[in-house]
């Protein structure tokens, strides 16, 4: 199985920050990865496909860039319903997987 | 916009079968290009993906519960459904049915794109 080790856990950060959020494939996987937000008690967002491209009606704040075993999720300027936890996912091969998630508090 | 939803019973006893059903709304379950996935959440929120099945029965499961699982779809009703036997306390979660979206534009695939919002399942006598 393609292990993603996505750092840091946690991230204590304040509304207008810059924030990043990295993830590791122990093997390459091209640019199969997406980034999705949760919310206590809501669904899953899938925020970026492919490394890098937006679902439609994502904020333009948020990027994701890299490719083959390193990746990263940045949002330009936080706003208050961007603290949430993070979760990076290659879909590269089977048994997907996932990291164990990043945490983003309100500093 | 599609939408998905989970239902099923929230406490199951040990050794019984966990059973849940996805209700696919506002799309149809027998589009092309889609494979419709189980993942679970743990307390602990490490996530796990179960497996997935084609409208045509296809199913692809991970063999760490390839022993114990099987997955059904019903077209005629655009749900789709899990059987988890044997269950553990192990296996207490938060489980999400997920579409699998196979299109691909110039090279990015677009992935997992709608989640449904989950249902907490307890294994506990």
């Amino acid at each position: 199985d393609i292990q993603m080790t996505q750092s840091p856990s946690s991230l204590s950060a304040s509304v207008g920050d810059r924030v990043t959020i990295t993830c590791r494939a122990s093997q390459d996987i091209n640019n199969y990865i997406t980034w999705f937000q949760q919310r206590p008690g809501k669904a899953p967002k899938s925020l970026i496909y492919a490394a890098s491209s937006l679902r439609n009606g994502v904020p333009s704040r948020f990027t994701g860039s890299g490719s083959g075993t390193d990746f990263t999720l940045t949002i330009s300027s936080l706003q208050p319903e961007d603290f949430a936890t993070y979760y990076c996912h290659q879909y590269k091969s089977y048994p997907h997987t996932f990291g164990l998630g990043t945490t983003l508090e309100i500093k | 916009q599609v939408q998905l939803q989970e239902s099923g019973p929230g406490l199951v006893k040990p050794s019984q079968t966990l059973s849940l059903t996805c209700t696919v709304s506002g799309g149809s379950i027998s589009s092309d290009g889609y494979s419709w996935n189980w993942i679970r959440q743990f307390p602990g929120k490490g996530l796990e993906w179960i497996g997935y099945i084609y409208k045509s029965g296809t199913t692809h499961y991970n063999p760490s519960l390839k022993s114990r699982l099987s997955m059904s779809v019903d077209t005629s009703k655009n749900q789709f459904s899990l059987n988890l036997s044997s269950a553990t306390a192990a296996d207490t979660a938060v489980y999400y049915c997920a579409r699998d979206n196979k299109f691909c534009t110039d090279g990015r695939c677009y992935g997992m794109d709608v989640w449904g919002q989950g249902t907490t399942v307890n294994v506990s006598s």
